[in-house]
């Protein structure tokens, strides 16, 4: 089992450019999340999934948008990338939100 | 206010020292992860627990949800030790996880 896995792990872009970050898993999870992790700092909510067809916001949602077509995939959406979204964004998926999350291995973006 | 809270913030170690990380959390809890954070970035599970006692060789977790805590004991420390640190998590008044702002480990050889 590959458990969580993200493409890219590495990438560039000018302000203003659009990019998609993949989130694959292969787990059969249900629940399926976006994080971003700024330095010195934990871990927050962009946005999450609880099944094939459904996203909703987080607790940081401005400037992303998330699409969830097939169960094992979760996309993370930049369509005009600002130098705020500098960040390491880590993908997470879990059978429901009381059970056990599992990280894929993030993807460090910077915004020039 | 601040949900999770971690101490301490920083510590450092002498190679095969023994550590307690301590974790508060304000409300009762649904879920409860210890994770680390290598050098590398790379987020590892340790441990999840919202209730109990667990241990995985040098590394053991205890969570005492009535008095709202939890600690992450490392014992014989090791430089692949080093890391931060972090507890996260489902308040039960709350659906997402919630992480504290970690604790960072230097092991020194």
């Amino acid at each position: 089992n590959a458990g969580v896995t993200q493409t890219p792990k590495f990438r560039v872009l000018k302000t203003g450019q659009s990019m998609t970050l993949l989130c694959a898993q292969d787990m059969n999870h249900e629940y399926m999340y976006w994080y971003r992790q700024d330095p010195g700092m934990g871990l927050r909510l962009i946005h999450y999934s609880v099944g094939e067809g459904t996203t909703a916001k987080g607790e940081v949602p401005d400037g992303y948008n998330v699409s969830r077509l097939k169960k094992q995939n979760f996309l993370l959406g930049l369509e005009s990338a600002a130098p705020s979204q500098t960040s390491v964004y880590f993908c997470a998926s879990s059978y429901d939100w009381y059970n056990e999350q599992f990280f894929g291995p993030g993807t460090r973006l910077t915004v020039l | 206010g601040i949900q999770v809270e971690q101490s301490p913030p920083d510590l450092i170690l002498q190679e095969g020292a023994n550590s307690t990380l301590r974790c508060n959390f304000s409300d009762s809890v649904n879920n409860l992860q210890w994770f680390h954070q290598n050098p590398w970035g790379q987020l590892i599970n340790l441990f999840y627990i919202p209730s109990g006692t667990k241990q995985n060789g040098r590394l053991s977790a205890t969570t005492v949800a009535t008095e709202r805590y939890s600690l992450l004991y490392i014992s014989s420390s090791q430089t692949t030790d080093s890391g931060v640190y972090f507890c996260a998590v489902v308040l039960s008044n709350d659906y997402k996880l919630s992480f504290g702002a970690g604790t960072t480990v230097t092991v020194r050889a």
